[in-house]
């Protein structure tokens, strides 16, 4: 059974930083292109990141490009956002999403973490 | 950017009614279109890819259907299970984007 865990989300000050991780089992960890989509609370759904799947090329909406970045480690089957410089039109919930085709639909979605940016 | 509208924004239906939420694209999109369902507090679920490919284990009363800017998802006989909200995404070109999502409640 395909399987995302995100964690690390929280409250944190605008400026501050965060770091998103997400454990995957249940599938060939490194043979898949995986994605980070977001939701603000109450909002539609906005794609953040994908990375290839050896982390080689890696994507980014403008609005994070600079500030956000994505990384896998396929040995431990995870993915990590580090997220700086964080405003608040960053809050929202963030789903590490398994992206089959690469820039296409996403079949497996985690649960979400919460990430909050307020003083 | 891709911009994609979903109408409606909100319906409400009752259980057994035929749906169709529509979505278009500012731009043309080939069948690059994939629909989504979410239920509150849950992530999103794949329904159908491609505009018409069905993920596997969603039952067979969903159905999409379009090509270019016009695309529809269909759901033949509305279940109590199927109130919630769906959104389309276009995977022609980066961005990915979604759509603002079209809540089904009960009538």
């Amino acid at each position: 059974e395909v399987q995302l865990v995100e964690s690390g989300g929280g409250l944190v000050q605008p400026g501050g930083s965060l770091r998103l991780s997400c454990a995957a089992s249940g599938f060939t960890f490194d043979t898949y292109w995986m994605s980070w989509v977001r939701q603000a609370p109450g909002k539609g759904l906005e794609w953040v990141a994908n990375i290839k799947q050896d982390g080689s090329e890696k994507y980014y909406v403008d609005s994070v490009k600079g500030r956000f970045t994505f990384s896998r480690d396929n040995a431990k089957n995870s993915l990590y956002l580090q997220m700086n410089s964080l405003r608040a039109e960053d809050t929202a919930v963030y789903y590490c999403a398994r992206a089959p085709s690469g820039f296409d639909y996403f079949d497996y979605w985690g649960q979400g973490t919460l990430v909050t940016v307020s003083s | 950017d891709i911009q994609m509208t979903q109408s409606p924004s909100s319906l409400s239906a009752s259980v057994g009614d035929r749906v169709t939420i529509t979505c278009r694209a500012s731009q043309t999109i080939s069948t690059y279109l994939n629909w989504y369902q979410q239920k509150p507090g849950k992530a999103p679920q794949l329904l159908i890819y491609a505009t018409s490919s069905l993920q596997s284990g969603v039952p067979s009363r969903f159905s999409g259907s379009g090509s270019g800017t016009d695309f529809t998802l269909t759901i033949s006989s509305l279940q109590p299970e199927d109130f919630a909200t769906f959104y389309c995404q276009q995977s022609y070109s980066t961005p990915l984007t979604f759509g603002g999502g079209t809540k089904v409640e009960i009538k």
